[in-house]
């Protein structure tokens, strides 16, 4: 299966920290990446990781691959307003080619104040 | 360096109508996507490309049709608008040694 999943919402308040998960179902994925969408505007990469990492950290953002239960997660540090956007989990299979992404369906963040 | 361009930015078409969106990219990426982006089922692959003059089908291909005639450009045509094809269009570039794509800032597409 090809499979990417997310649920469709999360709210957290600002200065808390996001954790938004991401499972998917085809062990043989090799890159996985979290995308960010704000309001009327394309997709911004944020990070990603190959799959013989465990975890990514860059700034405020932590990546935490768990390739036994396939869950890959998205931490946000010290939440603010600006994050508020849809966060996409995509991943890229070996048996497709041209580094085809599979999208999972996105996760709305909305940080309140 | 403008990235990823698309053209145009809206457009809203009456069913059976014809249409063509640009991409256009000047980063001289050998790559090039288009995705559809539907509320609640994330990004679709309609079609790509993996160098001039060549494309293939991705996931949904039906009702489009693309040409790859300059390294820079990928077309993406709608030969007869249906109301499913109302949608949020993007396109994306990588190169062949990148794992990371680029996006441009989408078109939104009406049928009615």
């Amino acid at each position: 299966g090809e499979d990417v999943e997310q649920s469709l919402f999360l709210s957290v308040r600002e200065g808390d920290s996001s954790v938004i998960n991401c499972t998917y179902t085809d062990s043989s994925s090799t890159y996985l990446y979290w995308y960010k969408q704000e309001p009327g505007a394309g997709l911004q990469l944020l990070t990603y990781i190959f799959s013989n990492m465990d975890m990514k950290q860059d700034q405020r953002l932590t990546v935490l691959l768990n390739k036994k239960d396939k869950h890959l997660s998205l931490r946000i540090a010290d939440t603010q307003t600006g994050d508020s956007a849809i966060y996409f989990c995509a991943e890229i299979l070996p048996t497709r080619s041209a580094r085809q992404l599979t999208f999972g369906s996105g996760t709305q963040l909305t940080v309140l104040p | 360096n403008a990235g990823v361009t698309q053209t145009p930015k809206f457009r809203v078409l009456k069913t059976g109508q014809s249409m063509t969106l640009l991409c256009a990219q000047d980063m001289n990426h050998e790559y090039m996507y288009w995705y559809r982006q539907d509320p609640g089922m994330g990004l679709r692959l309609i079609h790509y490309s993996v160098g001039e003059g060549t494309t293939a089908k991705g996931e949904v291909p039906d009702g489009y049709n693309v040409s790859r005639l300059k390294k820079q450009n990928f077309l993406l045509g709608l030969e007869s608008a249906a109301p499913s094809q109302t949608s949020v269009y993007f396109c994306a570039s990588t190169t062949g040694h990148s794992y990371e794509q680029y996006f441009g800032p989408g078109t939104r597409l009406t049928v009615t």
